[in-house]
C-alpha cells in the first residue's frame, strides 16, 4: 500500500497566476500520475510523472501549462499555470505499486479559480 | 483505447434494499476493471477489482461485482444498503500493458433512512 500526502487541500486563486500542487508519497514508487476532475466530469489523466526525465502528457495536455516535476522516486509537483476559471477542478495525484493492479490516490486539490 | 460509462449520476437507495452501480465498458485489450469508492471528506480507495481471475468478485463492505465479457460489464452490487454507504463510486478501467486508468463520470449513492 501507498499513503500519499498532497497539499494544499484547496485554494481559491486569480485568473492569470500559477499554483504548484505537491504530492509525498510514503515509500519508494516508479509509477506516478496526474489526474484532474472537472465539474460533473469523470477522472481524466494528465500525466505520467517519470523520475529523471520529462513527464508524458495526455492528449489534450500540454507541459506549458501544466508542467510537472519528479525530482525523486517519493515526490512529484504539477503546477497549474496561468489559471483561467476552465482550470477550476479537483487535482489528485495517484501512484501504483501492485504492478497495474491497484492505484492509491491523494485526498486531492479543490481549485477554484476565481 | 478504453472508455468507461456509468449510468446514473446519482442513486438513492432505502436502508436494507439493494445496491446496483452499473457500469459498461469499452476495450480492445483484456482489461483490468475496478470500482473505486470515496466516502465523504476521505480520497478515493479502492472497492474491488478483476484482474483475469474470478468473474465474481468480492470487496470490502459487502461489495462485490461480477465481470460480464459478452456485454460488456462490470456491475457493482451489494444485497443490503448501510447508512455509511453513502459515497461516490467510481467504475475504471485499465489493461495488462497500460497503467493509466480510464474512469466512470462517478455515481453519488445516498441512503434513505
Amino acid at each position: 500500500s501507498a499513503v500519499i500526502s498532497q497539499k494544499p487541500s484547496r485554494d481559491i486563486c486569480q485568473r492569470g497566476t500559477s499554483l504548484t500542487i505537491q504530492c509525498q508519497v510514503d515509500s519508494q514508487v516508479t509509477m506516478m500520475f496526474w489526474y484532474r476532475q472537472q465539474p460533473g466530469q469523470s477522472l481524466t489523466l494528465i500525466a505520467t510523472a517519470n523520475q529523471g526525465s520529462e513527464a508524458t502528457y495526455e492528449s489534450g495536455f500540454v507541459i506549458d501549462k501544466f508542467p510537472i516535476s519528479r525530482p525523486n522516486l517519493t515526490f512529484s509537483t504539477l503546477t497549474v499555470s496561468n489559471m483561467s476559471p476552465e482550470d477550476s477542478s479537483i487535482y489528485l495525484c495517484s501512484v501504483d505499486t501492485g504492478g497495474n493492479t491497484e492505484a492509491f490516490f491523494g485526498q486531492g486539490t479543490r481549485l477554484t479559480v476565481v | 483505447a478504453q472508455s468507461v460509462t456509468q449510468l446514473g449520476s446519482h442513486v438513492s437507495v432505502s436502508e436494507g434494499a439493494l445496491v446496483l452501480l452499473r457500469c459498461n465498458y469499452s476495450s480492445s485489450v483484456p482489461p483490468y476493471l475496478f470500482w473505486y469508492v470515496q466516502y465523504p471528506n476521505q480520497g478515493l480507495q479502492l472497492l474491488l477489482k478483476y484482474t483475469s481471475a474470478a468473474t465474481l468478485v468480492k470487496g470490502i463492505n459487502g461489495f462485490e461485482a461480477e465481470f460480464k465479457k459478452s456485454e460488456p460489464s462490470f456491475h457493482l452490487t451489494k444485497p443490503s444498503a448501510h447508512m455509511s454507504d453513502a459515497a461516490e463510486y467510481c467504475c475504471a478501467v485499465s489493461s495488462y500493458n497500460d497503467y493509466k486508468l480510464s474512469f466512470g463520470a462517478g455515481t453519488t449513492v445516498t441512503v434513505r433512512a
